[in-house]
């Protein structure tokens, strides 16, 4: 299994609110940045949040993630159908010295 | 634009090696570390593989640790993953990746991702 933990999937009405969660320990997200990634159906990853809450060029500001110890939290208001894609968290970890994913969310808008 | 484009991918048997090349444009290479990060079908993503962006600094994942080799060639603008002993398991999309930053070993993020090329290790 993953060395970061995500909830396999979520979901929630359009217009709503959703957190997805990434769990980790110290040796990770304790001491390096977070980012999150947005997949499409069929289609590559794409950079959705960096250095845990920075969002790149382009992303909208109903993405947002943040940091609480060993714990990250990508949240996503005024959902929409064209949101409904797999998250994935991922981090440096210092121990493994390696770049680590989190399993990965299903979010489906209902 | 950024443009990263694999090749090399294909069906290979169990034990042989596979060269995966991806071919960079769009921004200055040899300032930038990347990345291998692959996806089986219908699993999530895994990184594979770093190098640094002077290609003297090298990161594997345990799974592949001893059987893939990262390289870049910056007169070329392009990043190498090579592949041997391959199994089963191997089987993926492999995603070459930009990092974020500049002239760093250990960045924050990958900003670019190419389409993928899939290896299928099968007999």
């Amino acid at each position: 299994q993953s060395v970061l933990t995500q909830p396999p999937s979520v979901s929630a009405a359009p217009g709503q609110k959703v957190t997805i969660s990434c769990s980790g320990s110290s040796s990770n997200i304790g001491n390096n940045y977070v980012s999150w990634y947005q997949q499409l159906p069929a289609t590559t990853p794409k950079l959705l949040i960096c250095e845990n809450n920075k969002r790149p060029s382009g992303i909208p500001d109903r993405f947002s993630g943040s940091t609480s110890g060993t714990s990250a939290t990508l949240g996503i208001t005024g959902l929409q159908t064209g949101d409904e894609a797999d998250y994935y968290c991922a981090t440096w970890d210092s121990r493994l010295n390696a770049w680590v994913f989190g399993g990965g969310t299903k979010l489906t808008v209902l | 634009q950024v443009q990263l484009v694999e090749s090399g991918g294909g069906v290979v048997q169990p034990g042989r090696s596979l060269r995966l090349s991806c071919a960079a444009s769009g921004f200055t290479f040899s300032s930038y570390a990347m990345h291998w990060v692959r996806q089986a079908p219908g699993k999530g993503l895994e990184w594979v593989a770093l190098i640094s962006y002077d290609g003297t600094n090298k990161f594997y994942a345990d799974s592949v640790k001893g059987r893939f080799t990262i390289s870049r060639d910056n007169s070329k603008n392009t990043l190498y993953l090579q592949m041997n002993s391959l199994r089963a398991e191997d089987t993926a999309v492999y995603y070459c990746a930009r990092d974020r930053k500049i002239l760093v070993v250990i960045t924050d993020s990958f900003d670019y991702w190419g389409q993928g090329t899939l290896v299928t290790v099968s007999s």
